[in-house]
């Protein structure tokens, strides 16, 4: 069965610090992981990941990749209060019966 | 800009009742899926379609139905509502399949007495 594992379930951090969120995976014909981002209501893309060690970033937020660990990283450097949310990983099975499974997300809050 | 459109935003049904949420998408995605999120439980994957008149089954599909009509519409039917029912139900479509980003609607709240 697919499963993907985030860890830590939810974080308390200030303004400033350096975060980073852990997402592992175990999915059938893995073909990419992907980060999303969810405030109040629906979640917003992040990042997509398909080969091995090639860092992605985006301002503050950066992430990667490891095939062989079947693991993804998501950090987040000096961190603001607009950064508080429920951060969800999903690894993208490919075939016949394309599909995302998610994990249960990392609830994030950062304290002004 | 429309983007992924679900109505209604919030609904209360009694056990048994039947209703219809609605998605409908304005960016000719090919790829349109049902999920529904818990506290606790992440987004679970309820039904999927890869295109007009092709539907499939995701994780929890048991209590609803769906059908793709057309490249836009992808409403959810559940047909005897059930307090296990009550959740957060989000609707995405992506291009053509989901080795792109997928984009979200804004959620159905629905509450199931």
């Amino acid at each position: 069965e697919d499963k993907v594992v985030q860890s830590p379930l939810s974080l308390v951090v200030h303004e400033g610090d350096t975060v980073t969120l852990n997402c592992s995976y175990e999915v059938t014909n893995f073909r990419s992981l992907l980060w999303y981002k969810q405030e109040k209501k629906a979640p917003t893309f992040l990042f997509m990941l398909t080969s091995s060690g090639i860092e992605k970033k985006s301002g503050r937020l950066s992430s990667i990749l490891d095939k062989k660990e079947l693991s993804s990283i998501l950090n987040i450097t000096a961190t603001q209060t607009g950064d508080s949310a429920i951060y969800l990983c999903a690894g993208l099975r490919q075939g016949g019966s394309e599909k995302l499974v998610f994990g249960k997300g990392t609830k994030l809050t950062v304290n002004p | 800009n429309a983007g992924v459109t679900q109505t209604p935003k919030f609904q209360v049904l009694k056990t048994g009742q039947s209703m219809t949420l609605q998605c409908a998408q304005d960016m000719n995605h090919e790829y349109m899926s049902w999920y529904r999120q818990d506290p606790g439980m992440g987004l679970r994957l309820i039904h999927y379609s890869v295109g007009a008149g092709i539907t499939d089954q995701g994780e929890v599909p048991n209590g609803y139905n769906v059908s793709r009509s057309t490249t836009e519409d992808f409403p959810l039917r559940l047909l005897s509502a059930a307090p296990s029912q009550t959740s957060v139900y989000f609707c995405a479509s992506s291009y053509t399949d989901l080795n792109t980003e997928a984009f979200f609607g804004q959620g159905t709240r629905l509450t199931v007495v």
